[in-house]
């Protein structure tokens, strides 16, 4: 699969909200998630548009897609010291074919 | 809890050998995937099985084979194993093909020595 990119680090303070920013690169691709792992953890399932939206929110977390520009961004809300963690960005590539296609995710670090 | 079950959690093996990781995907789930995580490549595809057929391949090596059995578990098998195999091994599952929401879980840590 093609590459999706992120930056690799993120540095907010408690309280602030964090933008995580992904750059896909298949315009077929029908989902695209945000997945968060800590320590000894698997991916975990954040959150996940389909590609006809613009827009989700769920809770403290908004996604926002542009399907022109093929960007894809996570806010958090309110970032708390129990966010801090890896953030991977995923694009279902090829209609599924292809399986998830991940960035090499985003180290958020929260200051207090 | 994703209610995706991985065993074992950890293991070490020598090169050359031969190890079978093991996946119960969650209650309903027909599709299992496997992903291997490592620092330098990060996560990759490897495989991906529905209702007990292989549906889609990634960076899989031919050393590596995996089935889905007919209760839907599945196994991931490593042989010959080299030193550049040490990583995590994910299991995944979701309801479809193309699911929406795909589940990982805990992962299989290993270590080839």
């Amino acid at each position: 699969g093609e590459d999706v990119e992120q930056s690799l680090f993120l540095s907010v303070r408690e309280g602030d909200s964090s933008v995580i920013n992904c750059t896909y690169t298949d315009s077929s691709s029908t989902y695209l998630y945000w997945y968060k792992q800590e320590p000894g953890a698997g991916p975990q399932l954040l959150t996940y548009i389909f590609s006809n939206m613009d827009m989700k929110q769920d809770q403290r977390l908004t996604v926002l897609l542009n399907k022109k520009d093929k960007h894809l961004s996570l806010r958090i809300a309110d970032t708390q010291t129990g966010d801090s963690a890896i953030y991977f960005c995923a694009e279902l590539q090829g209609g599924g074919a292809d399986g998830l296609t991940f960035g090499k995710g985003t180290h958020l670090i929260i200051q207090p | 809890d994703s209610g995706v079950t991985q065993t074992p959690k950890h293991l070490i093996t020598a090169t050359g050998q031969r190890v079978t990781l093991r996946c119960s995907p969650r209650s309903g789930d027909l599709s299992v995937y496997w992903y291997q995580q490592s620092l330098d490549q990060g996560l990759q595809f490897l495989i991906q099985y529905y209702n007990g057929e292989e549906r889609a391949k990634g960076n899989i090596l031919e050393r590596f084979s995996a089935q889905q059995f007919p209760d839907l578990h599945s196994e991931l098998n490593l042989s010959s194993l080299e030193l550049g195999d040490s990583a995590l091994y994910f299991c995944a599952s979701s309801s479809g093909t193309s699911g929406n929401t795909i589940y990982f879980g805990e992962g299989s840590w290993l270590t080839v020595v």
